[in-house]
């Protein structure tokens, strides 16, 4: 079953807007990870928070953590019509982190 | 620049045949994954392997489908016999374990079984 489980489905906005994207999940995780997935290609590592940290930056790129409410969002700033891809979160099984289930994804469109 | 490799890119076959799929884990990486994709399930973990044993292979159907590692430089997943419900993408991805935990993805190999 999947543990996470990301918010929305889908997203369309306009190039330099700011996009964000949220992922719940529903037990406890020694880490989460956030990774894009352009049309027809595999998936990209983009950035690891571990569950004692509540926010993390890459770039672009901002994370954060609630392990309280189980949720993290993705924000991407000043978007560009390349970042168009699928966002994927997925956490680490318990007993071990090498194991991960992953969301359904947000697929984000930045239109030029 | 290393990456994962995957064989076949593409496959076509009939259902009842046997399909084979090839990765080339990044060479040091001691952790294999084997991932299937489709639109209504999503990304599902059938089989993982460190060091070339397996570790867990819960999430593959254990009638027709079979996941080994000849050698750390080649991972195999073996579909037999196919079906039409197989139709999907295969990912093959490695990692380090005691590292990142990143894993790094191949570029799949899409199935369609008719």
């Amino acid at each position: 079953s999947q543990q996470g489980e990301e918010d929305p489905q889908a997203l369309s906005i306009q190039e330099g807007e700011n996009a964000t994207m949220n992922c719940s999940y529903k037990t406890s995780i020694n880490n989460l990870q956030w990774y894009r997935q352009n049309s027809g290609r595999g998936l990209v590592h983009l950035i690891l928070i571990r569950s004692n940290e509540r926010e993390k930056h890459s770039g672009r790129l901002r994370v954060t953590l609630d392990t309280s409410k189980k949720s993290s969002s993705l924000l991407i700033t000043a978007s560009r019509a390349a970042d168009t891809a699928s966002y994927f979160c997925a956490t680490d099984v318990s007993g071990g982190s090498e194991k991960l289930v992953f969301g359904k994804g947000t697929k984000l469109t930045v239109n030029p | 620049d290393a990456r994962v490799t995957q064989t076949p890119r593409d496959k076509v076959t009939e259902m009842g045949q046997e399909v084979t799929m090839r990765c080339q884990p990044i060479l040091g990486h001691n952790t294999v994954f084997w991932y299937r994709q489709t639109m209504k399930q999503g990304l599902e973990l059938l089989a993982y392997f460190r060091n070339r044993a397996p570790l867990d292979d819960s999430g593959m159907p254990k009638d027709r489908f079979s996941a080994e590692m000849p050698d750390a430089t080649l991972a195999t997943l073996k579909i037999q016999p196919s079906e039409p419900r197989d139709s999907a993408v295969y990912f093959c991805a490695s990692a380090l374990f005691g590292g990142t935990y990143e894993q790094y993805f191949g570029p799949g190999t899409r199935l369609t079984v008719t």
